[in-house]
């Protein structure tokens, strides 16, 4: 089955700064998704891409298929980005996650 | 308005015991899932259904039996609890929309077998 790749497994930041999360995979995917978890344990969607750019306010996410890779970039991080960021890909209606990137923003 | 919602959000119980965990979808979609997250956090696929049909067993053993009444509930009943079933259980459920294949999470339910 397919692999996933993330990294850094840990990552730990000041408020204010950025920072880049990345996800590999093994072979080419169809379906892609960043979640965060949250420290109350909800995993939330926060990008559905398999290709291209997308932005969400702070947030945003390059899928470049071609080369099997993603990239979740998080400006101006702030306290409540803390968590653990999920990527999952896979094809079809099968995901398979990532072992995630644990972030803390500390104020 | 709860889109994936697990029943219950916590529940304690002892090794041996039967329990099951509920999972309901208002977002009208056809497939949904079961996932465990271990305490590294790992999430993996346990099951899935379409339309009340099982199209995903992974292994899993067979003391976890998943149960579609129809296809906006999917539930996971576990028989003979062990102290390896601690986790906590995600519920999902996949939209699809042309090209998009998206899949939505439950709050989770956490298991703690004692």
């Amino acid at each position: 089955g397919i692999q996933v790749e993330q990294s850094p497994p840990d990552l730990i930041l000041q408020e204010g700064a950025n920072s880049t999360l990345r996800c590999n995979f093994s072979d080419s995917v169809n379906n892609l998704q960043w979640f965060h978890q949250n420290p109350w344990g909800q995993l939330i969607n926060l990008f559905y891409i398999p290709s291209g750019t997308k932005q969400n306010g702070r947030l945003s996410a390059t899928t470049v298929a071609t080369e099997r890779y993603s990239l979740l970039y998080i400006s101006s991080s702030q306290t409540t980005d803390s968590g653990v960021y999920f990527c999952a890909g896979g094809s079809g209606s099968r995901l398979t996650f990532g072992e995630g990137t644990q972030l803390t923003v500390n104020p | 308005d709860t889109a994936v919602s697990q029943t219950p959000k916590y529940l304690v119980t002892q090794m041996g015991n039967d329990k099951s965990i509920k999972c309901e979808q208002n977002l009208g979609h056809d497939t949904m899932y079961w996932y465990k997250q271990d305490s590294k956090k790992f999430l993996k696929i346990m099951f899935s259904y379409n339309n009340k049909e099982l199209i995903i067993n992974e292994t899993v053993p067979n003391r976890f039996s998943p149960k579609s009444p129809d296809k906006a509930h999917l539930n996971l009943h576990i028989n003979s609890l062990e102290l390896g079933d601690s986790a906590v259980y995600f519920c999902a459920s996949l939209g699809r929309e042309g090209l998009i294949n998206e899949q939505f999470f439950g709050p989770g339910t956490r298991l703690t077998v004692l």
